[in-house]
């Protein structure tokens, strides 16, 4: 069945640093794909989403673009601030989401 | 506030006994999912809803499990004898499909459930 399978954490970074989180699917049809963010405390927000080969999700200085041919949707972004710390979800949608585990992310002051 | 609701936030209860969750999905979304997230896990599908049919169930939905959405609104999940394993945070999710397309699903904040 489709699945997918992110980086395992925890990441942690000094504020600034870059950010790469990888993430890979696997999948029969086109998905589409996204990133969820969960702050503490909080509910899942979406973060970027992207629904066909080579389309690039971006929001708040994050972005990741869908390889079909690498089956990937790595999030990146160029300078984490302590706020970014929370944690992120790589994942699919055929119609319900197929949620990866998980990568925890904490941004050092 | 427009969003997803749930409700009770926060439940304890003992082995063996019954609960029931409620979710007030976003008005006029037609689609309605029940997600579990255990500690440390990725949320996992459980069911969802379009109006007031059923339409996939989850393996993860033992008999013990069981769901209903009457009136194409609110939905209601119970879970039956719980047992520790049933220890999660139990998500619901809204969208609206419009002409096949999918779109957004918009968590509400969860019922955390433990099981003693």
């Amino acid at each position: 069945g489709d699945s997918v399978t992110q980086m395992e954490g925890p990441v942690t970074l000094s504020e600034e640093a870059f950010l790469t989180i990888n993430c890979t699917y696997t999948a029969t049809g086109y998905p589409s794909l996204f990133w969820y963010v969960q702050y503490p405390g909080e509910g899942l927000q979406l973060l970027l989403k992207a629904t066909k080969a080579d389309d690039k999700g971006s929001n708040k200085g994050f972005e990741a673009t869908y390889r079909k041919e690498t089956t990937s949707f790595h999030l990146e972004k160029g300078s984490v601030q302590v706020s970014d710390s929370a944690v992120y979800f790589c994942a699919l949608r055929d119609d319900k989401i197929i949620f990866g585990k998980g990568t925890r992310l904490h941004i050092l002051p | 506030d427009t969003g997803v609701s749930q409700n009770p936030r926060h439940k304890i209860t003992k082995r063996g006994q019954n609960v029931t969750f409620r979710c007030d999905p976003i008005s006029e979304h037609n689609r309605l999912y029940w997600y579990r997230q255990t500690l440390g896990q990725g949320p996992e599908f459980l069911t969802y809803f379009q109006n007031e049919a059923q339409l996939e169930k989850s393996r993860l939905l033992s008999d013990r499990f069981s769901a209903e959405r009457p009136k194409g609104s609110f939905s209601t999940l119970e879970i039956q004898r719980t047992e520790q394993g049933d220890s999660a945070m139990y998500l619901c999710a809204s969208s609206w499909l419009t002409g096949g397309t999918y779109n957004e699903q918009f968590f509400g904040p969860g019922t955390r459930l433990t099981v003693l």
